[in-house]
């Protein structure tokens, strides 16, 4: 129901290879959110999407907001070892703003040099 | 600069204790939340607020109690740790519409 997948759970690149982590879930979202946490430390906020097919860019990375809301897309072109870490999609858990998040699982990077 | 903190960052206990982690945000943001991290189940959700004198649990609230008496501070108690409770565990805090969390450092806590 309210839960979000995420998919790869883990991926191993070479550097400067591209990477992409998907986020699904069987419910329209009211927005999603992304967070990055690299090993051993804390969730770090990247981004909100919220309108329908939105795509925004951070330099290397690319996330995209599905057309229907039900899925999104984190790509991250020419792997650096920076990009090391887990990234997390996170999902409010009502139909609209209640400011609770539910957390995917989360997609785990390793980047070989 | 405004932040997030945690403390203690690390913690061994012994089953059966109360035990309690503190968080303290300046951020003056209404939104405070503690999770879970555990390996195969992500960030799950214990006990959150919306303001003073407002808390509610979460999916996983079972052994855990937080009070929430001032913006600042959303303490978590758990009332008799067990092995179970073995952890990492998040506070983080947001404006009403959560947009952004903003996490504390984590405090790892392990129950012997």
């Amino acid at each position: 129901g309210q839960q979000v997948m995420q998919i790869p759970q883990y991926q191993h690149v070479q550097e400067g290879e591209d990477f992409t982590t998907y986020c699904n879930s069987s419910t329209t979202l009211s927005n999603i959110q992304w967070y990055k946490q690299r090993p051993g430390g804390h969730p770090v906020f990247l981004i909100q999407l919220v309108k329908s097919g939105e795509v925004k860019k951070q330099k290397r990375l690319t996330f995209q907001f599905g057309e229907a809301k039900k899925n999104s897309s984190l790509h991250i072109t020419a792997t650096q070892t920076t990009d090391v870490g887990t990234y997390f999609c996170a999902r409010d858990q009502g139909s609209s703003n209640t400011g609770k998040l539910i957390f995917g699982q989360g997609t785990t990077l390793q980047v070989k040099p | 600069d405004a932040e997030i903190t945690q403390s203690p960052r690390h913690k061994i206990t012994e089953t059966g204790r109360q035990v309690t982690l503190a968080c303290h945000q300046t951020w003056n943001h209404n939104n405070m939340f503690w999770y879970r991290q555990d390996l195969g189940h992500g960030l799950r959700l214990i006990h959150y607020s919306y303001g003073v004198q407002d808390t509610n649990k979460g999916e996983v609230s079972d052994g855990y109690s937080v009070s929430r008496s001032n913006t600042e501070d959303l303490p978590l108690t758990l009332e008799s740790a067990a092995s179970s409770q073995t952890s990492v565990y998040f506070c983080a805090s947001s404006d009403s519409l959560g947009y952004g969390y903003t996490f504390g450092s984590g405090t790892r806590l392990t129950v012997v």
